[in-house]
């Protein structure tokens, strides 16, 4: 397995544009995570799925954040508008039940928004 | 939810001494305790994990110490190194807990 996979790498996007990150878990695991992370925050928890399902969202922001996950190879966060604040870099994570071992992360995506 | 506690939040040693990272947490029910290191510019990995049946678990210059009764794990650095030098993070979760929530990172220096 190529571990979790987020693309795009970085973006870059100017103010009140539609952004769209997009996460490819490790195969058979069962729960997926987004988190952001800046230097004031650390590492915010903002929604996580159990089986495609998501469980909870009281990390989101704001509307303007959303996420889904179709089915259990893909998922994406929305950002719509997307203002500078948003600015951070958001990662993706799978694992097991928690509990039963690790988190394991994709490489991120930096997102500035200008 | 798990409250999760961090200290210190910045530690600085001189290569070769050892490093010590306390985390606390409120869920009793939480059964799985990590620890990640997130070097710079990079994303946190996993380095060391301790289930809750076992009080202590070594790799090589790495350990883990969990105290159940009083709700808190930490992670032993010994002879540090300059390449130990990263934010570590613990995220205890299980039991009735499946909210995999972060600590808010400990920045470990190690001057050479």
């Amino acid at each position: 397995d190529a571990g979790v996979i987020q693309s795009p790498r970085h973006e870059v996007t100017e103010m009140g544009q539609e952004v769209t990150l997009r996460c490819k878990p490790i195969s058979g695991h069962d729960y997926l995570f987004w988190y952001r992370q800046t230097m004031m925050r650390g590492l915010e928890l903002l929604i996580y799925f159990n089986n495609n399902v998501p469980i909870d969202d009281s990390g989101m922001p704001e509307d303007r954040f959303s996420a889904k996950m179709p089915n259990a190879s893909f998922s994406t966060l929305k950002i719509q508008p997307s203002e500078p604040r948003d600015s951070a870099v958001y990662f993706c994570a799978s694992s097991p039940p928690p509990g039963q071992g690790a988190a394991f992360f994709g490489q991120g995506t930096r997102l500035t928004v200008v | 939810g798990e409250n999760v506690e961090q200290h210190p939040s910045t530690l600085s040693v001189q290569e070769g001494d050892s490093a010590v990272i306390k985390c606390t947490y409120s869920d009793s029910a939480s059964n799985y305790f990590p620890w990640y290191k997130q070097e710079l510019g990079k994303r946190p990995q996993l380095i060391i994990d301790i289930r809750s049946n076992v009080g202590e678990k070594k790799d090589q210059r790495i350990a883990v110490t969990l105290n159940k009764t009083a709700k808190h794990f930490s992670l032993h650095i010994t002879e540090t190194q300059p390449e130990d030098s990263a934010v570590y993070f613990c995220a205890p979760t299980g039991g009735s807990n499946y909210k995999l929530t972060f600590g808010k990172g400990t920045l470990l220096t190690v001057n050479p």
